[in-house]
């Protein structure tokens, strides 16, 4: 079965500051993962996405996420972090193993970024 | 539309009521999904419509919950005999396609409260 994990429940960081918002998954074949940012009482907006290719996907507003297959992980990263980027984000994979096309989604990572 | 959108936006009921959440997906887009989302819970998967197969009912956590997808369009997700841990905001979700590499495109959901 899929899955995705992120480890932590909240990241702090100064405004100016790089930002890495850690994503891990589990799958059986090969991986299609997901970044979504959710602000405040919105809807999940589309970040970026891996499907072959680079490892390095870049992304809406600045964000980029780094593909590292040995270590299972999709981690979400910004070289210097805005006050506006404070939102709840979300990773997400499909299996490319299983066909199967529903997104799985991380409990998600709550992104604080002081002035 | 431009967007995926849902209805109402907000909804209170009273236990054991029925309630009905209705989603207006992407013009296009042949893939449906509907998730749930609690406090601290990240997005839990309820239901997948792609085309004229069969849904995926497999995330529905009881006989109470149905969806439909009329005319491959418009989807209905219905709580019967609503209890109060039914609340939550309630997301719906369209693709262009089944691919497992394509983004799915985010409603601002419905956040129902259960009294």
């Amino acid at each position: 079965a899929q899955s995705v994990a992120q480890p932590e429940d909240q990241v702090n960081v100064a405004e100016g500051n790089p930002l890495t918002v850690k994503c891990t998954y589990s799958v059986s074949g090969n991986p299609y993962l997901f970044w979504y940012v959710q602000y405040p009482n919105r809807g999940l907006q589309f970040l970026l996405k891996y499907i072959t290719g680079d490892n390095l996907v870049k992304g809406s507003y600045g964000f980029e996420a780094e593909f590292n297959k040995s270590q299972t992980s999709f981690h979400l990263k910004k070289p210097s972090a805005l006050v506006s980027d404070s939102a709840l984000y979300f990773c997400a994979v499909r299996d490319g193993g299983s066909g199967y096309s529903t997104l799985t989604f991380g409990k998600g990572t709550m992104l604080l970024v002081s002035p | 539309g431009a967007g995926v959108s849902q209805s109402p936006s907000n909804k209170v009921t009273e236990k054991g009521k029925d309630v009905e959440l209705r989603c207006d997906p992407i013009s296009g887009h042949t893939a449906l999904y509907w998730y749930r989302q609690s406090l601290g819970q990240g997005l839990e998967f309820l239901i997948y419509f792609q085309g004229n197969s069969a849904p995926d009912k497999s995330g529905l956590p009881s006989d109470r919950f149905s969806a439909e997808r009329t005319g491959g369009s418009v989807s209905t997700l219905t709580i019967q005999r609503t209890q109060q841990e039914d609340s939550a905001v309630y997301l719906c979700a369209s693709s262009l396609s089944q691919g497992l590499g394509t983004e799915a495109f985010f409603g601002q959901g419905t956040r129902l409260t259960v009294v």
